[in-house]
């Protein structure tokens, strides 16, 4: 079974600094993918990046960027320039690249991490 | 906004009552799926319908049912309801069922169980 895991519950950044959050995923899988979700206080999940595991290249989204490493099941999230904004609950999930016999995209979520900017 | 509507945003009712939640998916999404999220078990998926059938099936309880209508609308039945079902249950939709496709989630139902 998959597994997602991040080991930070709370982080804090000041304000146009830059943060790194950690997610590690356990899979068997060779074809899947890989997202971050925000969930500000609003509570709505937003997708913030999106990454497929046979693309080498790391994936980028204006001031958001993955560290993708497929081989130690890593995929951590960097946010440039933090804004007050960002401050939100970000979530790691795992979908399988679904072959012949699974035809579903459920997706695994980690337990979150909580992040604050701070002015 | 995701395209993904959800009522009602708040729920309040008490234990042993049974509730209804409704989700409209993205237009032109086949696939549904219901999530709930606790402090204590974190994000759970549910059940997931495709164009009116059950796809996948996760952590959900035998007192919660769920069901996805022609139009696509999906309503997820909640009964028997306990203190521990107060979560925020997300709906998310996505346009096929074994695709590629990123799933878009609503803005989720509070439901407080008193």
């Amino acid at each position: 079974a998959q597994t997602v895991t991040q080991s930070q519950p709370e982080m804090s950044v000041q304000e146009a600094e830059t943060v790194t959050l950690s997610c590690t995923y356990d899979t068997s899988e060779n074809n899947y993918y890989l997202f971050w979700y925000k969930q500000p206080p609003s509570r709505q999940m937003i997708l913030v990046i999106r990454q497929e595991a046979y693309k080498q290249q790391n994936a980028t989204e204006n001031r958001f960027s993955v560290n993708f490493q497929k081989a130690a099941k890593s995929f951590s999230l960097k946010i440039s320039d933090s804004q007050l904004g960002d401050t939100a609950m970000y979530f790691c999930a795992f979908m399988k690249f679904p072959g012949r016999e699974t035809s579903y995209d459920k997706v695994i979520f980690g337990p979150g991490t909580s992040l604050s900017v701070i002015p | 906004d995701s395209g993904v509507t959800q009522t009602p945003k708040h729920l309040i009712t008490a234990t042993g009552q049974r509730v209804t939640l409704r989700c409209s998916p993205r237009s032109g999404d086949l696939s549904v799926y219901w999530y709930q999220q606790s402090l204590d078990q974190g994000l759970q998926f549910l059940i997931q319908y495709y164009n009116g059938e059950e796809r996948a099936k996760g952590n959900i309880l035998e007192r919660f049912s769920a069901q996805q209508f022609p139009d696509l609308h999906s309503e997820l039945n909640l009964s028997s309801l306990e203190l521990g079902d107060s979560a925020l249950y997300f709906c998310a939709s996505s346009p096929a069922a074994g695709g590629t496709d990123t799933q878009y989630f609503g803005p989720g139902t509070r439901l407080t169980v008193l």
